[in-house]
């Protein structure tokens, strides 16, 4: 079956530093990909999203690339923020419109 | 995107009792709503899909007699969570399927449930 694997957090990083959150996937077509950010006591939020091969998804800074060869999903931003502090789930969708989320990231940002 | 709502945000029940929440799709009429499952720094784990107009979809594992599920209309579905014991304390968050190229999914701000 389908499956997402990301890299073991809690990822700390210092105000301003580069961040790389890997994410691989398991899949047997052709799925969407996606990130999800969750902040304490709330539900989740679409981050970006890339829907085919080599399609760059991208939002406040965070940046994510459907690289089909390598089954690979990562998410990047160049400068992260105290208010990045959250849990990043990487997730993707194929038949059936199910969700098959990552165990997710812890992301802690100091000042 | 769609907005999307629950309700009760919290809710603290004695053991035994059954507890309702609510699942509103503010702006957009879904034929689809997702219930999830989250524990303590844990990923989510789908328990159903509702359907508008029809019984829900279990996951496999989910007892469907537990956890009922009714959507009533094109906005609104609602998870019960009947006699229920101190392991069912979760939180529980709802998704809406848009139904876009992408068939994104929106979601709830999820509904913690404490059961003494």
């Amino acid at each position: 079956g389908n499956s997402v694997t990301q890299m073991e957090g809690p990822v700390t990083l210092s105000e301003e530093a580069f961040l790389t959150i890997n994410c691989t996937y398991t899949a047997t077509g052709y799925p969407s990909l996606f990130w999800y950010v969750q902040y304490p006591g709330e539900g989740l939020q679409l981050l970006l999203k890339a829907t085919k091969a080599d399609d760059k998804g991208s939002n406040k800074g965070f940046e994510a690339t459907y690289r089909k060869e390598t089954t690979s999903f990562h998410l990047e931003k160049g400068s992260v923020q105290v208010s990045d502090s959250a849990v990043y789930f990487c997730a993707l969708t194929e038949y059936g419109n199910k969700l098959v989320f990552g165990a997710g990231t812890i992301l802690r940002v100091k000042s | 995107g769609a907005v999307v709502s629950q309700h009760p945000s919290w809710v603290i029940c004695k053991s035994g009792t059954s507890v309702k929440i609510e699942c509103r799709s503010l702006d957009f009429q879904a034929t689809t709503m997702f219930w999830y499952r989250q524990f303590p720094k844990q990923s989510l784990m789908l328990m159903a899909t509702s359907n508008e107009g029809s019984k829900a979809t279990y996951e496999q594992g989910v007892e469907k007699d537990k956890f009922l599920i009714n959507h009533a209309s094109l906005t609104l579905s609602t998870l019960t969570v009947t006699s229920a014991h101190p392991e069912d304390s979760s939180f529980y968050i709802c998704s809406v399927l848009t139904g876009t190229t992408y068939n994104e999914q929106f979601f709830g701000p999820g509904t913690r449930l404490t059961v003494l």
